[in-house]
């Protein structure tokens, strides 16, 4: 089945750690987004890519970096992980921009330790 | 800043009954409005996409209507099911920046 898959489910890192969280999809999508959700609150979207294009949200921090080598791989760098910055991290395709319905993945919970 | 609501934040209902939820976002430069299902531990899941004033979809149960002059959109579940517990977004885009932005969520508790 087509799908978005994200690994790992669960991640625990160091306060200042590095960490790469990963989405693959294999929908062939040209779209791919990164949200991060802190609990119950509305899922915010960092930033995606159309294509090649990178698109940053004006307010996604700058400790937060974003790699999309293929069409099928997307991974999100959380440089130095502050305790603010646990959450949950979901990817999400899209064939083409906001007038598609989107696919997520499961998602990856992110705690700081 | 876009600003979309969703109400109630939380229901419990009991089988059988019917529910309906509301979200608003701006009227102004409307794009598309979006409905998702989240069930726990899974991915959320698209209902439904929604681009013109009036419309009106329906899949299965559940159905949702658009007033992009006013601002809001309901979604209706008929006759609720425990399986439809879950927590439901809404995601508005503006013709301007064309992503969507998320409310957060009704969350459904359907009684047996």
């Amino acid at each position: 089945d087509a799908m978005v898959i994200q690994n790992p489910r669960y991640q625990v890192t160091q306060f200042g750690k590095p960490v790469t969280l990963s989405c693959s999809q294999t929908l062939n999508h040209n779209v791919m987004y990164w949200y991060q959700q802190k609990s119950s609150q509305a899922p915010k979207l960092l930033f995606h890519y159309y294509d090649k294009d990178f698109n940053n949200e004006a307010d996604t921090p700058d400790n937060f970096q974003s790699r999309r080598p293929n069409t099928s791989f997307c991974f999100l760098d959380i440089r130095s992980p502050g305790l603010g910055d646990a959450a949950m991290y979901l990817c999400a395709t899209s064939r083409t921009g906001a007038g598609n319905e989107q696919f997520f993945g499961p998602g990856t919970r992110l705690t700081v330790l | 800043i876009l600003n979309v609501e969703q109400s109630p934040q939380s229901l419990h209902v009991q089988e059988g009954d019917s529910t309906n939820f509301t979200c608003s976002f701006p009227s102004s430069n409307f794009y598309a409005l979006h409905w998702y299902r989240w069930e726990t531990a899974k991915s959320p899941e698209a209902l439904f996409v929604m681009t013109l004033n009036g419309d009106e979809k329906k899949k299965g149960r559940i159905s949702a209507t658009l007033n992009t002059k006013e601002g809001y959109s309901y979604l209706y579940i008929k006759g609720s099911q425990p399986e439809d517990s879950a927590t439901y977004l809404c995601a508005f885009a503006d013709t301007g920046r064309r992503a969507l932005t998320f409310g957060s969520g009704t969350r459904l508790q359907v009684q047996p």
